[in-house]
């Protein structure tokens, strides 16, 4: 069963980049069966999709941060990561990476989460 | 691309059902039979519930279901049990490889 875990920094500065990573275990990040993604939940707030990789390296974000992130992948290392630039006290979210099962079209093993509060 | 309609809460008593409405538009729910429900118990990693609008991953108990009219989703959770409060969110593919979520329904169990 594939398992996730993410981890990065919990407090980044307003203006700076955040930077997260997901370590993928029990299962190969090569698999042509799954994409991997980023989904966070503001306080208060449901949740957002950032954006997806394929193993090969292609990249599917939403239109409303893409210019903001970048998702890539290390196969060597069985992770995949996320950064988003220029942050402000809107990014303030806890963040999952997630499985995504083309099979099943829906995001079917998540990690806990990590809580990044952008903050001076 | 805007976030899917769910209610902010919904209640029921034990044994009871209930029903979680997932509203979206043609861009997203009415266009695709991709509507995924997720159960999350705060702290903890999501949990999917049902996929392709309908289906339950194995495990999933049966008393969870799933349907899609037009653009609305539901689930439904027939004899609600106290271990079913929480947080419960759907999802669409809204086209171009890229997916929308809800807003989130806060299920208590009374």
């Amino acid at each position: 069963q594939l398992q996730l875990q993410e981890s990065g920094p919990g407090l980044v500065k307003p203006s700076e980049t955040l930077s997260l990573t997901c370590t993928v275990s029990g299962g190969s990040i090569s698999s042509s069966s799954y994409y991997w993604g980023w989904i966070r939940q503001s306080p208060g707030k449901g949740l957002e999709w950032i954006g997806n990789i394929y193993y090969s390296g292609n990249t599917y974000y939403n239109p409303s941060l893409r210019s903001r992130v970048t998702i890539s992948v290390d196969t060597s290392k069985s992770q995949f990561s996320l950064r988003v630039s220029s942050v402000t006290a809107a990014d303030t979210a806890v963040y999952f990476c997630a499985t995504y099962t083309t099979s099943w079209a829906a995001f079917d093993y998540w990690g806990q989460g990590t809580l990044v509060t952008v903050s001076s | 691309q805007s976030a899917l309609t769910q209610p902010a809460s919904v209640s029921g008593s034990p044994g009871q059902s209930i029903t979680i409405s997932c509203t979206g538009t043609s861009s997203d729910v009415g266009s695709y039979n991709l509507v995924s429900w997720y159960q999350h118990h705060p702290g903890k990693a999501p949990k999917l519930m049902i996929y392709e609008a309908s289906k339950r991953p194995s495990g999933v108990s049966n008393r969870f279901s799933g349907s899609k009219s037009g653009n609305t989703a539901s689930l439904t959770i027939s004899g609600l049990q106290a271990e079913d409060e929480a947080d419960y969110f759907c999802s669409s593919y809204a086209g171009s490889s890229t997916w929308v979520f809800g807003g989130g329904t806060k299920l208590t169990v009374l």
